[in-house]
């Protein structure tokens, strides 16, 4: 099966810029995780969604990041003015249910350098 | 709080010795853990899950929930399991709560 796609892989903008990120999952899957991972730190989650809901976005700083999933399928992830500190991989991955022990799998990533 | 510790942010072995990953981790209910492999160039792909109390490329892990540790093993270390390794805790909404990571660096 064709894995999580994301789009670009690669980004630099300026601070104050704005920037979207794209994210298909696997096909069927229906919950999809957005993480940011800073160098040399884990993957922190920002936002869950199962299907074209919110589950979880306790930690993603509403002033000026956004996510979607309208369709339940590709999401997009923004961020709007990005700062210096926002410099990190995103990574998107999705899993076929929410709970039990599904697996989640993980896209390439999209590498954000903010100057 | 929920909280996952790695100590060792690289481990440096021959190849044929030894490998322990060490994880902690504090949960105040039944933690469900993880670990997760990134190769170099790969994405991040699940390695075991203690539930499975399976054996992966020859790496156990034992939940130990008295030390509260989720220590990741291998009795003879292969140049190929050279990757970075996280250990992740997950919460019951799904929601995975990962460590630092640890470099694991295996020398021929």
């Amino acid at each position: 099966e064709a894995g999580v796609a994301q789009s670009p892989r690669y980004k630099i903008i300026e601070k104050r810029q704005s920037v979207a990120f794209w994210c298909n999952p696997i096909s069927g899957h229906a919950t999809l995780y957005w993480y940011q991972q800073i160098l040399g730190q884990g993957p922190k989650l920002l936002i869950q969604f199962q299907n074209n809901g919110v589950v979880d976005d306790s930690q993603l700083p509403k002033d000026r990041f956004s996510a979607e999933r309208l369709k339940g399928v590709d999401s997009t992830l923004k961020i709007q003015p990005a700062k210096l500190e926002d410099s990190a991989v995103y990574l998107c991955a999705s899993s076929l249910v929410q709970g039990s022990s599904h697996e989640q799998y993980f896209g390439p990533g999209t590498r954000l350098t903010v100057t | 709080a929920q909280r996952v510790t790695q100590p060792e942010k690289l481990l440096s072995v021959f190849k044929g010795a030894p490998v322990e990953l060490k994880c902690n981790y504090s949960y105040s209910g039944s933690p469900e853990l993880f670990w997760y492999v990134q190769y170099s160039r790969q994405r991040l792909q699940l390695l075991l899950r203690h539930i499975s109390r399976e054996s992966i490329k020859g790496f156990t892990a034992d939940l130990n929930k008295g030390e509260t540790s989720f220590h990741l093993k291998k009795p003879f270390a292969q140049e190929e399991d050279s990757a970075m390794y996280y250990c992740a805790l997950r919460r019951y909404t799904d929601k995975l709560i990962f460590g630092t990571g640890t470099r694991l660096q295996v020398f021929p």
